[in-house]
Formats: C-alpha cells, structure tokens, sequence
C-alpha cells in the first residue's frame, strides 16, 4: 500500500516568493496533520483536519501561513510570501482516527525539505 | 507552557548492546505516550505507545516503561542493531485535547542514536 506522499521533496525558493507544498493521505484515513521540523524547535504541529475540515489551526505561525484540505486525498500548505525563516522539513501525515481516544500512530510521509534563501 | 523534553540528546552504543533513551515530561495529565523514530531522510516511524494505567508495555525488541511518579518515560532496545540508528522521539497526548490519540501530541527534541560497530 502506498503511504503518505508528498510533493516536492526538496524545494528551493527566494524571499518573497509563493511557496506550495502537497499531501496524498493514506487512503482511509479520515484525519490529516501538518508538521514543521526544525533543528531549534523539534516536530511542531502546524494545523490538522478531521473529514477535511479544519479542527486546530493555532499551531500555524503567522498569516502567511495557509492550509487546505478540498477533498479527502488531497491537502495543500501554503506559505505566501515566504521567508528564510520558514526553512525547515515539512511533513504531512495521517491516521485512520478522529474523535475519541485514538491511537496516536501517525503516519508520516518523506516530507518537504523547504529553503528559502 | 508545559512541554515534553529529553535527557541525553545522543547516546552512543556498541552493536548488539541493549540501549535506554530516556524522557521527561511535565504535564501531570498526560495519559498516553508514544515513541518515534525517525532515520535520516525520512518521515517519523511510530514504534510503541503506552497508556498511563500501564508501567510497562513490549513490542518485538523494543520495551517502554512508564514511571507516573516521577513523569519518566524509557525506551529500551534489545540487542541493538545498525538498523537502529536514528532519532528517537518520545510524545505526549494531554486528555484536555478535544480528541485524544494522536491529534493532541507534543513532540520531545528527540534523542539520536548512534551504534558502533
């Protein structure tokens, strides 16, 4: 089966450009995560969804930051402007869970190696 | 905040020797706890979890025991391997988050693990 996909693995933007970064789920799987990982923070939980809609949106950093989830395969995080400081690996992953007391297995795709220069 | 942190940011070991990571947390209410590892490269891997109305739960080479009183959590590692060479992450789930399991989890900085040959 596949797992997580993600797209692009490495990216390599200036300054003040838009920045795109896609999610595939595991199929099934009715709950999306957004993480960033940074060598300063560790793993920090950006936004999730639940059935595609967004529940806890507070871990996202600023406005520039934005997420999407139109349907239950496909999920986007947008960074626009971006800037040197969002340089970090980003990942998605997913789980079959929601609500309730879950198991906290979270699968990860490869993630996204973002720089901004 | 409160916050979920390591003790040994590496730990060397020779091949074949059992291995302790260990971890602090420091929210009293958290009630389920899992370990990560992540190898180079690649997105975190769910390893083991533990509920806290266990002190001691096993998988295949891998046990984690739990200490409520003094809010530690270990991961051991039989008879270590090359393959095991990573980062370790351990995580907490506080039971204020709306939906348990993995949706609440607060990531450590994590531990890497090196093995000599």
């Amino acid at each position: 089966d596949a797992g997580v996909i993600q797209s692009p693995r490495h990216e390599v933007t200036e300054m003040g450009q838009e920045v795109t970064l896609r999610c595939k789920p595991i199929s099934g799987h009715n709950s999306l995560f957004w993480y960033r990982q940074t060598m300063m923070r560790g793993l920090e939980l950006l936004i999730y969804f639940n059935n595609n809609v967004p529940i806890d949106d507070s871990g996202m950093p600023e406005d520039r930051f934005s997420a999407k989830m139109p349907n239950a395969s496909f999920s986007t995080l947008k960074i626009q402007p971006s800037e040197p400081r969002d340089s970090a690996v980003y990942f998605c992953a997913s789980t079959p869970g929601g609500g309730g007391h879950n198991t906290g297995e979270l699968f990860f795709g490869e993630g996204s190696r973002l720089t901004v220069l | 905040g409160e916050s979920v942190g390591l003790h040994l940011p590496t730990l060397s070991v020779q091949e074949g020797d059992n291995s302790i990571i260990n971890c602090a947390y420091s929210n009293s209410a958290s009630d389920y706890f899992i370990w990560y590892k992540q190898e180079s490269g690649k997105g975190p891997q769910f390893i083991i979890d533990i509920r806290s109305n266990m002190d001691k739960r096993q998988g295949q080479r891998v046990t984690v025991l739990l200490n409520k009183t003094v809010k530690h959590l270990s991961l051991q590692i039989a008879a270590t391997q090359p393959g095991d060479s990573a980062v370790y992450f351990c995580a907490e789930n506080p039971p204020s988050y709306s939906g348990g399991g993995a949706d609440g989890l607060t990531f450590g900085k994590g531990t890497h693990l090196i093995i000599q040959p």
